[in-house]
């Protein structure tokens, strides 16, 4: 079983409206959430980071975290066009010390 | 600072040659990782180190593969001998710590083992 899953997408969205991506982790003993971007042929760079129940918002960017449901969601509120890349939710366990990425969900903002 | 180093950006060799991919940190980062990202598997952790020291080589997928951090400036990465399978791309990437802390990758590089 995969740590952390995704749904790989694509998703499409129209330009303007609201993006949901998800995360699901099975380790319960995660402590820390994060949001990577990854352009197509580019590097992952973080976009946001989550660590307690509740959002967490950023400009257009809203994290979600529910421990009890082992949920992380990602929101992008004004979906731009330059949007359009590859999301991964990644989780820290302090039990096994370190960081595990899932897959990936493609995110395409239609203009 | 640069960032995260890393090179050769773009490697084609034939199956059963040595590949050694190389990374310089960022300065004052205590964590390094090395990734391996495919369409089919993602981005996966295959060894990081702490002060120089291999903490965690699980991901590491066989003998093939080893790892090294002689200063706290460099490391390496080396398949031998490589195979087709090997094709990906390598990320390594820094951090300050594990828990909490932005990990900052380096661009890349590409390998085709044909």
């Amino acid at each position: 079983q995969k740590e952390v899953e995704q749904n790989s997408g694509p998703l499409s969205v129209p330009e303007g409206a609201i993006a949901s991506l998800n995360c699901t982790y099975s380790d319960r003993g995660s402590q820390s959430f994060f949001w990577y971007r990854q352009y197509s042929g580019k590097s992952p760079e973080l976009i946001m980071s989550i660590y307690s129940n509740g959002d967490k918002e950023d400009g257009r960017f809203t994290a979600q975290l529910n421990k009890a449901s082992q949920y992380v969601s990602l929101l992008i509120r004004d979906s731009q066009p330059s949007d359009s890349a590859t999301y991964l939710c990644a989780a820290f366990s302090g039990g096994y010390q370190k960081v595990t990425f899932g897959t990936g969900t493609k995110l395409q903002v239609i203009p | 600072d640069a960032g995260v180093i890393q090179s050769p950006r773009h490697e084609v060799t034939e199956m059963g040659q040595e590949v050694t991919l190389r990374c310089k940190p960022i300065s004052g980062h205590d964590y390094l990782f090395w990734y391996r990202q495919t369409m089919m598997r993602g981005l996966e952790l295959l060894i990081y180190f702490n002060n120089n020291v291999p903490i965690d080589d699980s991901g590491m997928p066989e003998d093939r593969f080893s790892a090294k951090m002689p200063n706290a400036s460099f490391s390496t990465l080396k398949i031998q001998p490589s195979e087709p399978r090997d094709s990906a791309v390598y990320f390594c990437a820094s951090s300050l710590a594990l828990a909490g802390n932005t990990i900052y990758f380096g661009e890349g590089s590409w390998l085709t083992v044909v």
